[in-house]
């Protein structure tokens, strides 16, 4: 069964970082291409970041650039989301999302989501 | 950067077909995807390339792309399927996944 399982969401300040972490069990990670999506609160989902297989691909949702920084180590099934500068506009709910089809470079479609980790930016 | 849009509701009477568009420039090349999010849960994926449904999704899930607007339609609408769904893309031109705004579902 695939299970994603993030952890490290919490309470800021403005200006401070959080490192978000996801751990991936119930399939081979190190074929999928994995993105984090967030969500405010009331708000519709938004694209964060992705990340390839072998991380050779990255890409950032047009915001976040250079604020954000997305790693894996697939020898510890684990994705991580390193938020840096943090804003009150970044508060939301973050999910580690699954690519829908090993062996993408790029992301495409997201069939299996986590529960997601509550992030609250507030001073 | 690429925008798709949706309507914000959708309302449908029980048993009835619900259409629910994402609108966006030359859509119909791009392979569209939808997801539903029922409140306090995380999305899940419907539909995938227009019109594939994922293993555990009714039949009553399709999807169509033409021209500017992609659909979703769902046959025989049931009061579980009150829910928020929001269509995605991937814009190569920019390499950005879009989402769309949601449309809230509201079986009457």
């Amino acid at each position: 069964e695939v299970q994603l399982v993030e952890s490290g969401g919490g309470l800021v300040k403005p200006g401070g970082s959080l490192r978000l972490s996801c751990a991936a069990s119930g399939f081979t990670l190190s074929l999928y291409t994995m993105t984090w999506v967030r969500q405010a609160p009331g708000k519709g989902l938004e694209w964060v970041s992705s990340i390839s297989s072998t991380g050779s691909h990255i890409y950032y949702g047009d915001s976040l650039k250079g604020r954000f920084t997305i790693s894996r180590d697939n020898a510890k099934n684990s994705l991580y989301l390193q938020m840096d500068s943090l804003r009150v506009e970044d508060m939301g709910v973050y999910y580690c999302v699954r690519e829908g089809a090993p062996n993408f470079l790029r992301p495409n479609y997201f069939d299996f989501w986590g529960q997601g980790a509550p992030v609250t930016v507030s001073s | 950067s690429y925008v798709v849009t949706q309507p914000p509701s959708v309302s449908v009477a029980p048993g009835q077909t619900a259409t629910i568009i994402c609108g966006g420039d030359d859509i119909r090349g791009k392979s569209v995807h939808w997801y539903q999010q029922k409140p306090g849960q995380a999305p899940v994926l419907v539909l995938h390339d227009d019109n594939v449904r994922p293993s555990g999704i009714p039949e009553r899930f399709s999807g169509s792309n033409s021209g500017n607007t992609a659909s979703l339609t769902i046959s025989g609408v049931e009061a579980g399927d009150e829910a928020d769904y929001y269509c995605q893309v991937w814009d190569s031109r920019s390499d950005l996944v879009v989402f769309g705004g949601g449309t809230k579902l509201t079986v009457l």
